[in-house]
């Protein structure tokens, strides 16, 4: 079956640093992500999504890189700030699935000040 | 936009009663809605798609008569827990999907049910 992992189950960063996130999924099929935050007791956030037709894609102060080729994906933080402790989850959508998206276990950011 | 809503955010029910959860999408339709149950420290897991005008399909494992969904409208899909019992006390989260290029889904902010 598909399966969805991250390298590393917690993270910590001093402020101001970069955050690198990994995430390994199994599925060749797959073709579209998405990166989710998730602060303690809310739903997931939407950060920021990618197609497999791209290999990486930038928001405000973070970015998607998508390495079709080894199956891996990483978010990338830029100048990591105390409100992005979170855990964060890639998710992996496989279309002819009914666009169900399937959850890695998380990724714990903590951001010392 | 794009804005997912639930109701409650957090209830406390007594061994044996019923608790509806609603999920509503505030700024666009949502032809399909997704129920997902994350226990602590754990990944969400997927309990059910839920389509408007039809019957919900429910992942291999949950009980489709004790979790009960309801779409009633383009906008709105409710989750009740029937005769809940303690070891039903999780965090209960919706998405909703919006439909585009690539059907991005979109979450509600949780609901916390405890089952005394």
């Amino acid at each position: 079956g598909e399966s969805v992992g991250l390298h590393l189950p917690t993270l910590s960063v001093q402020e101001g640093d970069n955050s690198i996130i990994n995430c390994a999924y199994s599925n060749s099929a797959s073709d579209y992500f998405i990166w989710y935050k998730q602060e303690s007791g809310k739903g997931p956030q939407f950060i920021i999504d990618i197609r497999s037709n791209m290999d990486k894609r930038q928001g405000q102060r973070v970015t998607v890189l998508l390495n079709k080729t080894v199956k891996h994906l990483s978010l990338q933080i830029a100048a990591t700030q105390p409100g992005d402790s979170a855990v964060y989850f890639c998710a992996e959508n496989i279309t002819n699935t009914g666009n169900q998206f399937y959850f890695g276990t998380g990724t714990s950011l903590t951001v010392i000040p | 936009g794009a804005v997912v809503s639930q109701h409650p955010s957090w209830v406390i029910c007594k061994s044996g009663t019923s608790v509806k959860i609603e999920c509503r999408s505030l700024d666009f339709q949502a032809t399909t809605m997704f129920w997902y149950r994350q226990f602590p420290k754990q990944s969400l897991m997927l309990m059910a798609t839920s389509n408007e005008g039809s019957k919900a399909t429910y992942e291999q494992g949950v009980e489709k008569d004790k979790f009960l969904i309801n779409h009633a409208s383009l906008t709105l899909s409710t989750l009740t827990v029937t005769s809940a019992h303690p070891e039903d006390s999780s965090f209960y989260i919706c998405s909703a999907r919006l439909r585009g290029v690539t059907d991005t889904q979109y979450f509600g902010p949780g609901t916390r049910l405890t089952v005394l």
